[in-house]
């Protein structure tokens, strides 16, 4: 099976970095996915890694070690509409076309 | 560019009635998966389909069961339905392999059983 784990909440003010830690049990690791989820929406795909290191778009990064099955989520410059939940999701190379979320961890940005 | 549709937005059903959700994918995509998320919980895999056949499926009962169409539209059919089964059912779509370039995901559909 896959599991994931998550902090439930962070909490930071405007302009500052956060990041939110993943780490991750599966068989046959094939990639993890980040995804954003504002209150009663749709989750937004933010980003994936596949291989070790540091994928970074616009304010966002995110950074994978396979090796300590771990990955992180790098908001930079944080805007109060970045409060969101945030979610890590890991796909299996057995069955790719499947991804396992993480329950998420909510992030409250204050001014 | 639609992205994905989904119907009803929100439906209040009785315990042991059935339910039929329904989703368009996104244009361009080709494989519709199925996730309940209950709240403050992450989305939980029901299924997928793909070429109009379940490609894969999650730990869930057979009272769930769905459908794909040949216009790559689905439907989420759940039977015998349980309070339990309360949550966001939200619909994703994809290319075959949705982890290089991510789900889109719909807004979902709020079931409350009561």
């Amino acid at each position: 099976g896959q599991s994931l784990e998550q902090p439930s909440e962070v909490t930071a003010v405007e302009g500052a970095i956060v990041q939110i830690n993943c780490t991750y049990q599966t068989s046959g690791f094939y990639g993890l996915s980040w995804y954003q989820q504002h209150d009663g929406g749709a989750p937004t795909f933010l980003s994936y890694n596949a291989l070790d290191g540091l994928e970074e778009t616009g304010r966002f990064s995110s950074f994978l070690s396979r090796s300590d099955s771990y990955g992180y989520l790098l908001l930079q410059e944080l805007q109060m509409k970045d409060s969101a939940s945030y979610f890590c999701a890991v796909s299996a190379n057995t069955n790719a076309g499947k991804s396992t979320f993480g329950d998420g961890t909510t992030l409250t940005v204050k001014p | 560019d639609a992205g994905v549709t989904q119907s009803p937005t929100h439906l209040i059903k009785t315990r042991g009635q059935q339910v039929t959700l329904r989703c368009s994918p996104k244009s361009g995509h080709d494989t519709v998966s199925w996730y309940q998320q209950a709240l403050g919980q992450g989305p939980q895999f029901i299924f997928q389909y793909y070429e109009e056949e379940e490609r894969q499926r999650g730990n869930f009962p057979d009272r769930f069961s769905g459908h794909q169409f040949p216009n790559y539209s689905s439907e989420l059919n759940v039977n015998a339905l349980l309070l339990g089964d309360s949550a966001l059912y939200l619909c994703a779509s994809s290319f075959p392999d949705p982890a290089p370039r991510g789900y889109t995901f719909g807004s979902g559909t709020r079931l409350t059983v009561v």
